[in-house]
């Protein structure tokens, strides 16, 4: 069975653009985080979505966007690109999106704002 | 704010001695789970530990969980080239976000 997929690997965007993101979780798993780990430092949850449902969101401003689709993939987006949302931005997939299980990671994208 | 914090930041050793990690963290959990990540990817579960349990061993890996002082530690025993990488202890939130600290980089030398 293939993991949690996301894409693209590498991105570089100038400040002020807007990006997409995307993840495709393992078959069957309905929820699907995002979180952003800046150089040095551990991951910090974006967003959860649970059944197409946003169950939660972290400290991040409204710039940061994300939405679930009827096949449980998942985008993130982010308008106005800072330097600061440079970052790894990691995908994570469960059955069912509590934390009291295993978060199944994609390899993360690479986004380089410039 | 991060939940957990590993101590210590960085720790190398020799391939074959032990590498001991602790994780603190400041509020209630339900569980904590240790996760790998090698080079800036992806991370990859190692174990959970419930806040009812005190000792788990996966492998070459021991977890144990002391709730009264709300910390936890990781023992990688018999360490290889592999293990090189970055650790975090994650703890849950809310009961869908998972809280990591900021790691601590394993370097084990051949």
């Amino acid at each position: 069975d293939a993991g949690v997929t996301q894409s693209p690997t590498h991105l570089i965007k100038t400040r002020g653009q807007h990006v997409t993101l995307r993840c495709s979780p393992i078959s069957g798993h309905k929820s699907v985080s995002w979180y952003q780990q800046v150089l040095g430092q551990g991951p910090q949850f974006i967003f959860q979505y649970y059944e197409k449902e946003e169950r939660g969101r972290g400290n991040f401003p409204d710039r940061f966007s994300a939405r679930q689709f009827p096949n449980y993939s998942s985008e993130l987006n982010v308008n106005a690109l800072l330097l600061g949302d440079s970052a790894l931005y990691l995908c994570a997939s469960s059955s069912v999106g509590l934390a009291d299980y295993e978060q199944y990671f994609g390899p993360g994208t690479r986004l380089t704002v410039t | 704010s991060q939940q957990g914090e590993e101590d210590p930041q960085a720790l190398s050793i020799q391939e074959g001695e032990n590498a001991t990690m602790n994780c603190s963290y400041k509020t209630s959990i339900n569980n904590l789970q240790w996760y790998r990540q090698n080079s800036g990817r992806g991370l990859v579960h190692l174990i959970l530990i419930r806040s009812n349990e005190r000792e788990k061993h996966s492998g070459r890996l021991r977890v144990t969980l002391d709730t009264s002082k709300k910390s936890s530690s990781l023992l990688i025993t018999a360490s290889r080239a592999a293990d090189t990488a970055s650790y975090f202890c994650a703890t849950g939130i809310n009961d869908y976000k998972l809280s990591f600290g900021a790691g601590t980089t394993v370097t084990v030398r051949a």
